[in-house]
């Protein structure tokens, strides 16, 4: 299995609402990133998690909030969203000391209402 | 962290060999280039990585010269399927969660 896999494909939340999004890799990697995009630029960086251990987060609103419960797994809960964080989110994940780059997922698209 | 510079847009036709380059001045001695291509609502999707001199796979080459402050992404007889964004990183693959930060990408537009 060499796939990130990302779910939702598509989510459509009010501001008030409570959702989380899932992401998914059984390639062994001990890296995992939340990444958001926005229509025409490029990604940017939300959280890193390396060996289940959150050891980046851009400084991201506490609205947001990564979990890694395991090492296949990572989630982003999202609560009390703004229609501004609509976009699309990419969940990666990678190797350590390989040189073999990232493997993204197909991303969830978001849109707040 | 090594900031790039890359074109925002190049334009070639089916066929043609297409050469992007992208600029990296402060790149440090630990930090390797990598090349993603993206398609509109999809996940980047990983093209090439080197450290130093010339890298070749099934789909591009990287040339990197020896100071290591550019490299140039060549796709040999594109398609129009090549029609993308690609993005050059640079950073630092060693160790887990490494921070990597997209530059804006150069837009890559290709016609019959």
């Amino acid at each position: 299995d060499t796939e990130v896999t990302q779910t939702p494909k598509h989510l459509v939340m009010g501001m008030t609402n409570k959702k989380s999004l899932k992401c998914e890799q059984h390639m062994g990697h001990r890296a995992m990133y939340w990444y958001k995009q926005k229509a025409k630029k490029p990604p940017e960086l939300m959280f890193v998690y390396s060996y289940e251990k959150l050891s980046i987060n851009e400084s991201v609103p506490s609205r947001f909030s990564p979990e890694c419960p395991n090492s296949s797994l990572l989630n982003l809960h999202l609560h009390a969203l703004q229609p501004e964080d609509s976009a699309l989110y990419l969940c990666a994940s990678s190797i350590s000391g390989t040189g073999k780059g990232y493997t993204f997922g197909s991303g969830t698209r978001l849109t707040v209402v | 962290l090594a900031k790039t510079t890359q074109p925002i847009s190049m334009d070639s036709y089916e066929g043609q060999e297409v050469n992007i380059t992208c600029s990296h001045n402060n790149i440090a001695t630990n930090d390797y280039i990598t090349w993603y291509q993206q398609f509109p609502s999809q996940g980047p999707r990983f093209i090439i990585q080197g450290y130093k001199t010339k890298v070749t796979n099934e789909v591009a080459s990287l040339f990197i010269p020896a100071d290591r402050k550019s490299s140039t992404l060549s796709l040999p007889r594109v398609s129009l399927s090549d029609t993308a964004v690609y993005y050059c990183l640079v950073g630092d693959p060693g160790g887990g969660g490494n921070k990597l930060t997209f530059g804006t990408g150069t837009q890559l537009k290709v016609e019959l």
